[in-house]
């Protein structure tokens, strides 16, 4: 696997189901990011996590809860979502520190909430 | 904070025409800018970026920006597009904060080049 990897690619689930998204990257970066891209709205941050440190919180709801257990994989836990949730979830990895600054992005999870 | 504005939402061009895809951010000190494509059914993919240096900069498969301090603007172009070149388009700044960076994105340019 190279760059950014990221399971599952579709995701229907229930609004009392509780799910994960995952990410895992490749290239030996040390910040790692969730976005939310829904219809009509810019690309929204969520979280970010550098050096395994929760750095950003974007004002997320409590149903969606990040972890990330070592630099290389990051989770975004799902449990009692709305339609409205409904999104494509991108994953991004960067190496903050070293001049590069360039995220590099997953392909996305499609997310429906029925 | 940072900010970025897309003029334009849509823009529609026949193959082998010049396109301008447009960009404005709001100042700061240090500026690092990215073009981002995304196909369709695709993550984001970089275009290419301004973090120093010449001015101009260019990408593999024919697009070039350029970053205009004065203007605050990193337009997009191609002097002849394909179909294939058919996705959407986002600018994006780097804003540093507590040795953090975050990528603020622009609302993104749908282009779409017809036969």
């Amino acid at each position: 696997e190279t760059g950014v990897t990221q399971t599952p690619r579709h995701l229907v689930m229930g609004m009392t189901n509780k799910k994960s998204l995952k990410c895992e990257q490749h290239l030996g970066h040390n910040a790692m990011y969730w976005y939310k891209q829904s219809a009509k709205k810019p690309l929204e941050l969520m979280f970010v996590y550098n050096f395994k440190e929760q750095t950003e919180n974007n004002s997320v709801p409590s149903r969606f809860s990040p972890e990330c257990p070592n630099s290389s994989h990051l989770f975004l836990h799902l449990h009692t979502l709305q339609p409205e949730d409904s999104a494509l979830y991108l994953c991004a990895s960067s190496q903050v520190g070293r001049g590069g600054h360039e995220q590099f992005f997953g392909p996305g999870t499609r997310l429906t909430v029925l | 904070a940072q900010s970025v504005t897309q003029l334009d939402s849509q823009v529609p061009v026949f193959e082998e025409a010049p396109v301008e895809l447009r960009c404005n951010y709001s100042s700061s000190v240090s500026v690092y800018l990215f073009w981002y494509v995304q196909y369709p059914n695709q993550g984001l993919q970089l275009l290419l970026k301004y973090l120093s240096g010449s001015t101009l900069v260019e990408s593999i498969n024919g697009f070039e920006a350029e970053f205009n301090k004065s203007q605050t603007s990193f337009h997009l172009r191609k002097p002849s597009v394909h179909i294939s070149d058919t996705a959407e388009y986002f600018c994006a700044v780097i804003t540093s904060q507590g040795g953090s960076e975050k990528l603020v994105f622009g609302k993104g340019t749908k282009l779409t080049v017809n036969p």
